[in-house]
């Protein structure tokens, strides 16, 4: 049973487009968040969000916008999609914030052609 | 200066080796600290938290040196299976900063 779902796994579009990121987590944690990976392998926090509140928004293009339905899922809507969106982007949870340890979903893995 | 810097890598090492993994951290506020491992094209996994006081896990033994802001990773007795990028992450306040990690290649 999947702790940390993200779907889709991989997404491959064109400039321009619009796309979004599903992530689902079944462990009961109150914080969820939001890494891009890129090329150079660095992962660096996107967003966080505690008990659907955001908490930390990093210094990210207004063109990514994340939404907390539930404590349980965070979506990643993305528009007007550029060259340099190309990354993976997990999806993480933590019990309550950063003094416990995160548990990541298995990555969307985006290009943009 | 970063503010969580690993040794550069990759460490290339045969099996049975000791190898030991070097952090920095330069947030004296930070209040967590773990050691991930990432595999190729996968997510990172949680190895161990590290406390004060020093942790051991089977072949791995994390410490943690607060005065310094400096976190360490032994690992004793390499597997193949230990090949891998390992990570080293601080949280502070709400955040997590992630280290650059550092490659290691097992080798037979």
């Amino acid at each position: 049973d999947t702790a940390v779902s993200q779907t889709p796994k991989y997404l491959v579009t064109q400039m321009g487009n619009d796309k979004s990121i599903k992530c689902e987590q079944n462990l009961g944690h109150d914080t969820m968040y939001w890494y891009k990976q890129d090329s150079k392998k660095f992962l660096k926090i996107m967003f966080s969000y505690n008990n659907k509140e955001l908490i930390i928004n990093e210094t990210v293009p207004n063109r990514f916008s994340p939404k907390s339905p539930d404590k349980a899922h965070l979506n990643l809507h993305i528009n007007s999609l550029e060259l340099g969106d190309s990354a993976v982007y997990f999806c993480a949870s933590s019990q309550d914030g950063t003094a416990y340890e995160q548990y990541f979903g298995p990555g969307t893995r985006l290009t943009v052609t | 200066r970063k503010e969580v810097e690993q040794d550069p890598g990759p460490f290339n090492v045969p099996e049975g080796a000791t190898v030991a993994f070097n952090c920095t951290y330069s947030n004296s506020a930070s209040q967590s600290f773990f050691w991930y491992r990432q595999d190729c094209r996968k997510e990172p996994k949680l190895l161990m938290s590290v406390y004060s006081s020093g942790n051991e896990d089977g072949r791995f033994t994390a410490q943690l040196n607060r005065a310094s802001q400096y976190i360490s990773l032994l690992i004793r007795d390499s597997k193949l299976s230990d090949s891998a990028t390992y990570l080293c992450v601080v949280g502070y306040g709400q955040n997590f900063v992630f280290g650059p990690g550092t490659r290691l290649s097992v080798l037979p």
